[in-house]
């Protein structure tokens, strides 16, 4: 049973423009979310992190969003850069960590 | 200072076969977990190790098991291998537990063994 999931498998956006990547989850007791970039022949690298008790998390370019109601999660970059390009993993933790499926994310310069 | 290292890159290995994976900590680290990467699916997480004992097992049959090393470095190894096992094997490590021992740090991933299972 999937726990996280992430419903779009890819996403194109224009440099400069916003990248929104999303993501939704079922088990309210998830209390710490992630986001995780990864190129090609790496592993996953961490991007920016919130706790349950908050609903915003600010990191740069980056901005982490979470709506415990809805049991949602969102990632925005602005602007996005050609560099963003990769797939994009959210992850929730209780007990252990449960990954989303991934969104593939082109940004076209 | 050093990030997470696996060896080997790739792997070949026919079914029924063992096969074990190495995996060096990121320098301080002292938690190392393990996650199987099939195609087209996020990481699974496989089982976490604290200290030297499993702290921590997802769904994953007693064929897969651990080791950690007190340099902190680990193995996964897995028996009897079947061909569904053909995936990428991640391992990463994180800063010390909480207390709790639920471990909210952040993970630090290497980048992974592609194992092929013939």
């Amino acid at each position: 049973d999937q726990q996280v999931k992430q419903n779009s498998p890819s996403l194109s956006v224009q440099e400069g423009r916003i990248s929104i990547l999303n993501c939704d989850y079922t088990n309210s007791m998830f209390d710490y979310f992630l986001w995780y970039k990864k190129y090609p022949a790496e592993g996953p690298t961490f991007l920016i992190s919130i706790s349950s008790i908050k609903d915003k998390n600010e990191d740069g370019r980056f901005t982490v969003f979470l709506n415990k109601s809805a049991k949602h999660l969102s990632l925005h970059i602005v602007p996005s850069q050609p560099g963003d390009s990769a797939v994009y993993f959210c992850a929730a933790s209780v007990d252990q960590f449960y990954f989303g499926t991934g969104t593939s994310l082109t940004v076209i310069p | 200072e050093t990030g997470v290292t696996q060896s080997p890159t790739h792997l070949i290995k026919t079914r029924g076969q063992q096969v074990t994976l190495r995996c060096s900590s990121q320098s301080g680290h002292n938690t190392v977990s393990w996650y199987q990467q099939a195609l087209g699916q996020g990481p699974q997480f496989i089982f976490q190790y604290y200290r030297e004992e499993e702290n921590g097992r997802g769904n994953f049959p007693p064929r897969f098991s651990g080791l950690q090393f007190p340099n902190y470095s680990s193995e996964l190894n897995v028996n009897a291998l079947e061909l569904d096992d053909s995936a990428l094997y991640l391992c990463a490590s994180s800063l010390p537990l909480l207390t709790s021992g639920t471990g909210k740090e952040t993970q630090y991933f290497g980048p992974g063994t592609r194992l092929l299972v013939l």
